[in-house]
């Protein structure tokens, strides 16, 4: 089983839909967790962190579950710039982050 | 956050023969890692480059495919030595804040073996 799972994607919606990431991690030693974005041919890039009380940055919202090792990325009112693949990251605290698959995410007009 | 610059952005090389990828940092920093990605695949780490003494290799990765240097805190090589076409990839370099929470990446390097 891998450190980071991730629903496989794609996703292809219309503008101005809502939608959803799942991401599990197994080690329940990790200590922060992270959603980073990667747009085509390019290197990823830190969206936002995630916390155990849930943060939100804009339409951008973001959810920790310790007790069920699940983490939720939720995009509303999509735009034709959010297509990108969403990676989840787990931080063990003492290693480089550990990064998910991916999820390939298409917004379409 | 770090500016990093990785030369050359992309190649072409043939079978057999290596390629030194080189990544320079805006400051200095402790932390520095080099990444592959396959097509389709997420990030896998290959080894933390050590200022002043050998780098730290992952599972499945050794030195004489993959040898690394750094010199000091701002610069680092990485080599893909004697290539095979399953080398194809984008290489990255990254560097990390010492509490490994936030992670800064390279533009990468795409690399094709025919």
């Amino acid at each position: 089983r891998k450190e980071v799972e991730q629903d496989p994607g794609p996703f292809n919606v219309p503008e101005g839909a809502t939608v959803a990431f799942n991401c599990t991690y197994s080690n329940s030693a990790s200590q922060s967790f992270f959603w980073y974005r990667q747009d085509c041919r390019k290197e990823p890039k830190l969206l936002m962190s995630v916390y155990s009380s849930g943060n939100e940055d804009g339409r951008f919202t973001a959810q920790l579950n310790r007790a069920s090792q699940y983490i939720s990325l939720l995009i509303r009112d999509s735009k034709l710039s959010d297509s990108a693949t969403y990676l989840c990251v787990v931080n063990r605290g003492n290693t480089p982050l550990v990064f998910g698959k991916g999820t390939r995410l298409s917004v379409i007009a | 956050s770090a500016v990093i610059s990785q030369k050359p952005s992309r190649d072409i090389c043939q079978r057999g023969t290596s390629l030194t990828i080189q990544c320079q940092v805006d400051s200095q920093v402790t932390m520095m890692f080099w990444y592959r990605q396959q097509p389709g695949q997420s990030l896998t780490l290959i080894a933390t480059a050590n200022q002043g003494s050998e780098a730290t290799y992952e599972s499945g990765f050794v030195i004489d495919k993959f040898p690394i240097s750094r010199p000091n805190l701002t610069f680092s090589t990485l080599t893909v030595s004697n290539m095979s076409p399953e080398d194809s990839s984008i290489y990255l370099c990254s560097v990390s804040t010492v509490d490994y929470n936030e992670q800064f990446f390279g533009p990468g390097t795409r690399l094709t073996v025919l």
